[in-house]
């Protein structure tokens, strides 16, 4: 089976750093992807690792250790925009699936 | 370049009642896949669509099913709606079976009542 665990709420001042963090047992393994999802609307694609270390995108960088069955999602200079949910999801060997975690909800305070 | 769109936005259905939700992929994409998110939660997935024909199923009782359109738009049926059954329903597109970057339509609010 498949199981991936997010803590539901977070909450961080504007201007800070926010880490989010994500680990998973799948049955295989084909890459983790990170999404946004602001309430009542679609997850943004965010990022997507594959190999172990670091992928820095912007404000936004994300980590995988595949070892360990672990992930965390980096939010720099945090805005109030940020206030949102943020979904870790794997693709397992059941390639074209995704298995998403509970979502963490991240709320940006002034 | 449209993204992916669904219908309808809202719905609301009393109990045991049937449902049909309505996706159009984003241009290009040939791969629809449907996942249903209650309140609070993270996505679950239903099943995948790639050349009309279902290639991936989640743990779903048979009350859910679905179609491909020739032109890659996609339908997903529930029958015997539960009150269970509210929740947000997510059409994603991408190109391919092997798994890319799935983009998200807004989605569509279900509420049986």
């Amino acid at each position: 089976g498949q199981n991936i665990d997010q803590p539901t709420e977070m909450t961080a001042t504007e201007g800070a750093i926010v880490q989010i963090n994500c680990t998973y047992q799948t049955s295989g393994f084909n890459g983790l992807f990170w999404y946004q999802q602001h309430a009542g609307e679609a997850p943004t694609f965010l990022s997507y690792n594959v190999l172990d270390g670091l992928e820095e995108k912007g404000r936004f960088s994300s980590f995988l250790s595949r070892s360990k069955g672990y992930s965390y999602l980096l939010l720099k200079e945090l805005q109030m925009k940020d206030s949102a949910s943020y979904l870790c999801a794997v693709s397992g060997n059941a390639g074209n699936m995704l298995t998403f975690g509970g979502g963490t909800r991240l709320m940006v305070k002034p | 370049d449209a993204g992916v769109t669904q219908s309808p936005t809202h719905l609301i259905k009393t109990r045991g009642q049937q449902v049909t939700l309505r996706c159009s992929p984003k241009s290009g994409h040939d791969t629809v896949s449907w996942y249903q998110q209650a309140l609070g939660q993270g996505p679950q997935f239903i099943f995948q669509y790639y050349e009309e024909e279902e290639r991936q199923r989640g743990n779903f009782p048979d009350r859910f099913s679905g179609h491909q359109f020739p032109n890659y738009s996609s339908e997903l049926n529930v029958n015997a709606l539960l009150l269970g059954d509210s929740a947000l329903y997510l059409c994603a597109s991408s190109l391919g079976t092997g798994f890319k970057k799935a983009f998200f339509g807004q989605g569509t609010r279900l509420t049986v009542v």
